[in-house]
């Protein structure tokens, strides 16, 4: 089965300053990954998402790239606030039907003001 | 965007009875939706789909008969945790997914079930 990595486990950033989690995963079939930002004592919401037809996707202050080859994906968050404090996590499925998603163990990220 | 409406948000229990847990797609039907169980700063953990009008299928060392899945309609899924027990307290999440906008999975806001 698929198996995603995720590091760091916890990132400290001053605000203004840009923070970097990165992801590893296993299987090749795998074409979707998204990225979740999950609040204290909410569900996850999807913050951004790239499939493995393209190598980079942006939505204003937050980017995604994925290095097929590699099976790296990484998630970009430039400009922080101390409203982007949350646990991200990162995933891998396949786009098409209903397919399991493996999760990453998640990224708490602490904005200091 | 597709949205998915869990509830209850919290839940207290007593040991012994049991506890019902609602995720609805709103705007779309989910003929597959996904139970998940968390732990306090842990990973979300696959516990089973829910398919409707079939069995569910459950991840490996899911009790089946402690987690009891229905999915009756295009738009419901219910997880009703029986017996509950302390060890049984956790935060329960629910996702679906709309195919016909093509869209990723959507998660629901979760449920805190407390087992006193």
């Amino acid at each position: 089965g698929e198996n995603v990595e995720q590091h760091p486990s916890t990132l400290s950033v001053q605000e203004g300053d840009s923070a970097v989690i990165k992801c590893t995963y296993s299987d090749s079939a795998s074409n979707y990954f998204p990225w979740y930002k999950q609040e204290l004592g909410k569900g996850p919401q999807l913050i951004i998402d790239i499939r493995s037809n393209v190598g980079e996707k942006k939505d204003q202050r937050i980017a995604v790239t994925l290095n097929k080859t590699a099976k790296h994906f990484s998630l970009h968050i430039t400009e922080t606030q101390p409203e982007d404090s949350a646990v991200y996590f990162c995933a891998a499925t396949s786009s098409g039907g209903y397919q399991k998603v493996t999760f990453g163990i998640g990224t708490k990220l602490q904005v200091i003001p | 965007g597709a949205v998915v409406s869990q509830h209850p948000s919290r839940v207290i229990c007593k040991s012994g009875t049991s506890v019902k847990i609602e995720c609805r797609s709103l705007d779309f039907q989910a003929t597959t939706m996904f139970w998940y169980r968390q732990f306090p700063k842990q990973s979300l953990m696959l516990m089973a789909t829910s398919n409707e009008g079939s069995k569910a299928t459950y991840e490996q060392g899911v009790e089946k008969d402690k987690f009891l899945i229905n999915h009756a309609s295009l738009t419901l899924s219910t997880l009703t945790v029986t017996s509950a027990h302390p060890e049984d307290s956790s935060f329960y999440i629910c996702s679906a997914r709309d195919l016909g906008a093509s869209s990723g999975y959507t998660f629901g806001s979760g449920t805190r079930l407390t087992v006193v």
